[in-house]
């Protein structure tokens, strides 16, 4: 069972530059958020998505971009790169029925550095 | 939406119980509150969830008293490899998009 799997894992964007986050997990999980964790701080929501064709924006979304086609995938579309956007980004996901816990399952995280 | 205060950092030894207690003076009637685990590059991991009362699994306890406002996430025995960032969340069970990742507490476990 993977879990939640993120690609790259590590980044290097000059600015302007485009390119995407990809983000797959295998739990039939209809949750699924991006945020991004800065050097000694906590961490933001940028995007989110209850499930396939439905996305909604957290707290920083500016210069992001988010879909989901499928269930399992989310991938995160960084338009045009910028210093400010250097950061660790992860992908979380988890059920949203009573069924199960409301416990959110992080990936490993991918560092982002732009030039 | 419930905002928590939690010491910024913690420093512990070998063997040792770790109480990590985490302020929610605004909690609602419907918030579960939430601990998550971080290492150093990694995500976080989901710890250990409770309503009221008590609550315990093979890795914590978690008290939270009569009046909700707040919760203490107790480590039995810490080792060197509990030292990491612990974040308490404050939230309605499945509205993850308005669960608030603070800057957590810092634990340093020293041999």
């Amino acid at each position: 069972n993977a879990g939640v799997t993120q690609t790259p894992k590590f980044q290097v964007l000059k600015t302007g530059q485009s390119m995407t986050l990809q983000c797959a997990q295998d739990m039939n999980h209809e949750y699924m958020s991006w945020y991004r964790q800065d050097p000694g701080m906590g961490l933001r929501l940028i995007h989110y998505s209850v499930g396939a064709g439905i996305t909604d924006q957290g707290e920083v979304p500016n210069g992001y971009n988010v879909s989901r086609s499928t269930t399992e995938d989310f991938p995160l579309r960084l338009l045009s790169a910028a210093p400010s956007q250097t950061s660790v980004y992860f992908c979380a996901s988890s059920y949203m029925d009573s069924a199960n816990t409301g416990e959110l399952f992080f990936g490993e995280g991918s560092r982002l550095t732009v030039l | 939406l419930a905002k928590t205060t939690q010491p910024i950092s913690m420093d512990s030894y070998e063997g040792q119980e770790v109480n990590i207690t985490c302020s929610h003076n605004n909690i609602a009637t419907n918030d579960y509150i939430t601990w998550y685990q971080q290492f150093p590059s990694q995500g976080p991991r989901f710890i250990i969830q409770g309503y009221k009362t008590k609550v315990t699994n093979e890795v914590a306890s978690l008290f939270i008293p009569a009046d909700r406002k707040s919760s203490t996430l107790s480590l039995p025995r810490v080792s060197l490899s509990d030292t990491a960032v612990y974040y308490c969340l404050v939230g309605e069970i499945y509205n993850f998009n308005k669960f608030y990742f603070g800057s957590g507490t810092k634990l340093n476990v020293k041999p």
